[in-house]
Parts: structure tokens; sequence; C-alpha cells
């Protein structure tokens, strides 16, 4: 299986701060990463998908980058609303898998 | 918009099995993979396999391989995920999922069932 390294697994921030989340693959994926958001209670929520692209109707302050094993999440200022879990997954091979999670946190 | 809604919660011995079921509605079933994910309590999420609905190929992690099925009843636009040999550690909230046949990420999701396994 590919592992799939995220970091920070808390992070703790304020409003209006940049965030950036570290996804790091144990082999090459090829841009096949995807960012979900989750809340408590509920389902995950994709943000973004092949590395960078914004999935319909999320706010353009949520960014994605990144090639090969090492990838990036990027909210440029973070909102109320944001303060929830991020997980990255990769879907370049069977098994797919998830990194561990970050909680964002409010400072 | 897609809806998945997925079966109620279940609560089973240790050593038995349990069988779930995600409903598809407002799109085409058979044009989408249905995956099943699940979430241990305060814990990350953890693929168990899918299946592509329109010819029923199906991929599964090695970790659950020989405990899990995943069918689909294209007719009722519905996919069921059975896992067996359950103990404790299987406790968790289990959801279904949506992606392109080729392309594994998820763009929609059910909204979850807990299944608890205790004695």
């Amino acid at each position: 299986d590919i592992q799939m390294t995220q970091s920070p697994s808390t992070l703790s921030a304020s409003v209006g701060d940049r965030v950036t989340i570290t996804c790091r693959a144990s082999q090459n994926i090829k841009g096949w990463l995807a960012w979900y958001q989750q809340m408590p209670g509920n389902a995950p929520k994709r943000l973004i998908y092949k590395a960078s692209t914004l999935e319909s109707g999320v706010p353009s302050r949520f960014s994605g980058s990144g090639s090969g094993t090492e990838y990036t999440l990027t909210i440029s200022s973070l909102q109320p609303d944001d303060f929830a879990t991020y997980y990255c997954q990769q879907y370049d091979i069977f098994a797919l898998t998830f990194g561990g999670g970050t909680k964002v946190e409010i400072k | 918009q897609v809806q998945l809604v997925q079966s109620g919660p279940e609560v089973k011995a240790p050593g038995a099995s349990v069988k779930l079921s995600c409903k598809a509605s407002r799109y085409i079933f058979i044009d989408y993979a249905i995956h099943w994910v699940r979430q241990a309590p305060g814990q990350g999420l953890d693929w168990l396999g899918r299946i592509k609905a329109g010819n029923g190929d199906t991929e599964f992690s090695p970790k659950f391989r020989g405990r899990v099925i995943i069918t689909r009843d294209t007719s009722a636009s519905t996919a069921f995920m059975e896992l067996s040999s359950l103990s404790s550690e299987d406790s968790a909230v289990y959801f279904c999922a949506r992606s392109v046949p080729d392309y594994s990420s998820f763009d929609s999701w059910g909204q979850g069932t807990l299944v608890t396994v205790s004695s």
C-alpha cells in the first residue's frame, strides 16, 4: 500500500490566518490526490481533486498544489466555517489510502 | 443533486456478519462506482473496497480481502457491503461514496451507518 503521511496532525490558528497542510506519499502518485474536509458528525466533503482542481462550489480561498510525492492544501484566509478536520487521499493505485488527518482548531 | 442514502444503525455480536446498503438516486447508477470507507470513533478514514456499478468489477483493500463482499442491484440503484467475522475493532461508521469508474476520488458521500460490535 502507498502510505500517506499528513502533517501537522493538529493546527491551531485564528480567523484570517493562512494555513498550510502537507501530505507526503511513500511513492510517486502522479498527482492523483484529493483533499477532503470533515465536520464532526458529518461525512467528508471533497474540496480538491487531481492535486489542484477545485471542486465546484468550494470557496477560492482553498487551493492545492504539489506533484510526485509532496502535496499541500492551503487556506489563504481562515474563516469560521473552516475549523474542521482535513484528509488527503491518494487514488493512483489500489488500495486507496488516506492521510491521518489534520484537525484545524481555533487558537 | 446526487443522493446516497444508507441503511440504519446495526448492533452485532462478535463473529457475526453485517450487510449494509447504499441507495443511489438523481444520477445514472451504472455510470459510476460505489466505494465503502469506514471511520472508527475518533479515528481516520479507511477504504474497504469498491464496485463499478456498470459491470460489477470489484477491488478490495488487502486488509479486508476475504472478509468483505461488495455487490450491487442495478434495478434498485443500490450497492451492498457485507463484512463478516466481526470483532470489536470493526465498530465504526461505514460510509458509501461515489466516484467515476476509473478515477477513485469521491464526489458524493452517504450519511454513514454506525455499526457497533458488542457482546
